[in-house]
């Protein structure tokens, strides 16, 4: 089947650093994908759309200045958490579309640690 | 807009038992419903789907759901608990095919020996 992979898996970064985390369809194209924020003890929250070729869609409350996001080919989106903080310490996941009907594939998520 | 509920934050089950956990949405349109499995530090798993047609949809490791409109419901049940069955596990809506999910609050399950 699909899979989605997310690079890094885990990171620990310092207060006020900038992270980039990477979303890859690996044997599909994706054009759409889709970013999730995820606290401890919490749902997974729907955190902005990322469209291959054009600019990502935020939901409300998400910092699009903080929060940068490039989709930058059919296989590949990247989040930056810029000037990141321990209130961002998070869990990452991003998914897309199989583009066959409703199945989505979900990545493994990236933990965010900041110090 | 849709939402998802899930009722019940934790539920505890013996080996062997039922597992029965709930789910009810709102939707203004026919809905695409999911129910997925977290193991802690993990990824999503995908444990079932409905779309459309046949209302009982039977997924991996042994669950099943049911779709019934007039119930707004979609619960998850399993006839019989297995350890390992032990995680968290996330109802999802969306409202087309190919948009993003809506997800429950999430159901912890545990399982005694």
């Amino acid at each position: 089947g699909a899979v989605v992979s997310q690079h890094p898996s885990r990171v620990i970064c310092k207060s006020g650093t900038s992270v980039k985390i990477e979303c890859r369809s690996l044997d599909f194209q994706a054009t759409t994908m889709f970013w999730y924020r995820q606290f401890p003890k919490q749902s997974l929250m729907l955190m902005a759309t990322s469209n291959e070729g054009s600019k990502a869609t935020y939901e409300q409350g998400v910092e699009k200045d903080k929060f940068l996001i490039n989709h930058a080919s059919l296989t590949l989106s990247t989040l930056t958490v810029t000037s990141a903080h321990p209130e961002d310490s998070s869990f990452y996941i991003c998914s897309a579309p199989s583009g066959k009907g409703s199945e989505q594939f979900f990545g493994p998520g990236t933990r965010l640690t900041v110090l | 807009a849709q939402s998802v509920t899930q009722l019940g934050s934790h539920v505890s089950v013996s080996e062997g038992a039922l597992v029965l956990l709930r789910c009810n949405y709102s939707s203004s349109v026919p809905p695409y419903l999911f129910w997925y499995v977290q193991y802690p530090n993990q990824g999503l798993q995908l444990l079932l789907k409905y779309t459309t047609g046949a209302t009982l949809v039977k997924g991996i490791n042994g669950f099943e759901a049911e779709f019934k409109k007039s119930e707004t419901s979609f619960h998850l049940t399993k006839p019989s608990a297995h350890m390992s069955d032990a995680a968290e596990y996330f109802c999802a809506v969306s409202d087309q095919a190919g948009t993003a999910l809506i997800f429950g609050k999430g159901t912890t399950l545990s399982v005694s020996s």
